[in-house]
């Protein structure tokens, strides 16, 4: 079985900061990770994605992750934020399984980046 | 720019009616998906549908279906709805079932 988890509801920093979003995972087989982001009012977007080779992913925007298969952690960081980046975060892994494959989104990280 | 559609947007009902939800893709995948949000942003998938064939059918109450008329189409009908089921209820599709592009959401209020 594989899940995934974001210690953080809520992130708050100014603009220009960097910020590093947290999501672990629990390991079960092959490893599929992946990041959404969902402004207020909004569907999902996808971000970025690991499955294997480099562990340092670039996304959208300035995004980046970095696998790390020690930690079982998939951090989603960017360097300097903007106030358009102030949205909800999902951290997401893929199960496999006989009835199919799905996705399983974590509980969300919110991040509110002020002026 | 918005490649799967959803409509309604928003839609308030009462306990017991019946109600259907529809959503198109435009980027040609041959996979869509059914999720639930509940109020504190939880995602749960309820359904997919590949190429006209449910292929991932979660415990969901028997009152949900998903209904499909092409690969471009996924429409959700709840027979019967319930307080509980208040949520937003986001459409996706895929390629390759790995990204998932959504569509804005429909929002249920059940009274």
């Amino acid at each position: 079985t594989q899940t995934v988890s974001q210690s953080d509801a809520h992130v708050t920093v100014f603009e220009g900061d960097s910020v590093e979003l947290r999501c672990n995972y629990s390991y079960g087989g092959s490893i599929y990770l992946s990041w959404y982001i969902q402004h207020h009012g909004r569907g999902l977007q996808f971000l970025l994605k690991y499955y294997s080779g480099n562990p340092v992913v670039q996304g959208v925007n300035g995004f980046e992750a970095e696998f790390s298969k020690s930690d079982s952690s998939f951090h989603l960081r960017k360097a300097s934020v903007h106030w358009s980046d102030s949205a909800v975060y999902f951290c997401a892994v893929i199960i496999y399984g006989g009835s199919g494959n799905k996705l399983i989104f974590g509980t969300g990280t919110l991040l509110s980046v002020k002026p | 720019e918005t490649a799967v559609f959803q409509t309604p947007n928003y839609h308030v009902t009462q306990v017991g009616n019946e109600v259907s939800f529809n959503c198109k893709q435009t980027l040609g995948h041959d996979t869509m998906y059914w999720y639930k949000q509940d109020s504190k942003k939880l995602l749960k998938i309820m359904f997919s549908y590949n190429n006209k064939q449910l292929i991932v059918n979660e415990t969901v109450p028997r009152r949900f279906s998903p209904q499909s008329s092409d690969k471009a189409h996924l429409n959700l009908r709840i027979k019967s709805v319930e307080p509980e089921d208040s949520a937003v209820y986001l459409c996706a599709s895929s390629r390759d079932f790995y990204e998932q592009y959504f569509g804005p959401g429909t929002r249920l209020t059940v009274l």
